[in-house]
């Protein structure tokens, strides 16, 4: 059984600071997924990592997988109020259809 | 709005009632998906469809009944609920053989009382 582990559960940063989220996942996949849900509403798609070694950024956040390690991390730079949500990953089992096993989530508070 | 639309937004439900959450997208999408999201437990896969066919039925109770009568809508019928059963609903789409992830919709709060 697939498990994914995501560390912190509840991260508190200040703005400005530097940050990172890891995902850990116990079977071997080369599909990894991370979003972004805010309180109420539904999940956002931020990166698509396929291969080992993919590394994405959009704005402040950067994402990388490596698949040997069957670990990805979601680095938080120069942080911003905006950034608190929670974020989740997800590996892809694919059995008959993508299906995506989620980690925990981890709730991230940025502080003025 | 993100091409994956789920109605109701909020329901509320008593043990004895009987009703269903509607999926629908238009995005070209040939699986899609339940989950649950409760305070207590991660996103729970709970039902796919991949083409139109249940590929996933994780241990499920029978109280809860997916339906998928064509690729751009899915159903979940319910009946007989228990309080336990109160967490927000999430439909998801995908492309199958393009790996790009799900699109989700909005979500259903369900409450039981």
């Amino acid at each position: 059984e697939l498990k994914v582990e995501q560390n912190p559960l509840f991260l508190s940063m200040q703005e400005g600071k530097n940050y990172t989220i890891y995902c850990n996942y116990s079977t071997t996949s080369d599909r990894l997924y991370w979003y972004r849900q805010d309180p109420g509403k539904s999940l956002e798609s931020l990166f698509v990592l396929l291969s080992n070694g993919a590394v994405k950024q959009e704005g402040r956040l950067m994402a990388s997988l490596d698949t040997k390690a069957r670990l990805s991390t979601l680095h938080i730079t120069a942080a911003v109020h905006d950034l608190s949500a929670t974020y989740f990953c997800a590996v892809d089992m694919f059995e008959g259809a993508q299906k995506l096993v989620f980690g925990q989530g981890t709730r991230l508070t940025i502080n003025p | 709005e993100t091409g994956v639309t789920q109605t109701p937004r909020h329901l509320v439900m008593g043990m004895t009632n009987k009703k269903s959450l509607k999926c629908e997208q238009h995005l070209g999408h040939n699986a899609m998906y339940w989950y649950k999201q409760s305070a207590k437990k991660p996103l729970e896969l709970m039902f796919v469809y991949s083409l139109e066919e249940r590929v996933e039925n994780n241990s499920v109770p029978s109280r809860f009944s997916p339906e998928c009568p064509n690729s751009s809508h899915l159903f979940l019928h319910l009946h007989t609920l228990q309080p336990e059963d109160s967490a927000l609903y999430l439909c998801a789409s995908s492309l199958l053989g393009h790996f790009s992830g799900y699109t989700f919709g909005s979500g259903t709060r369900l409450t039981v009382v």
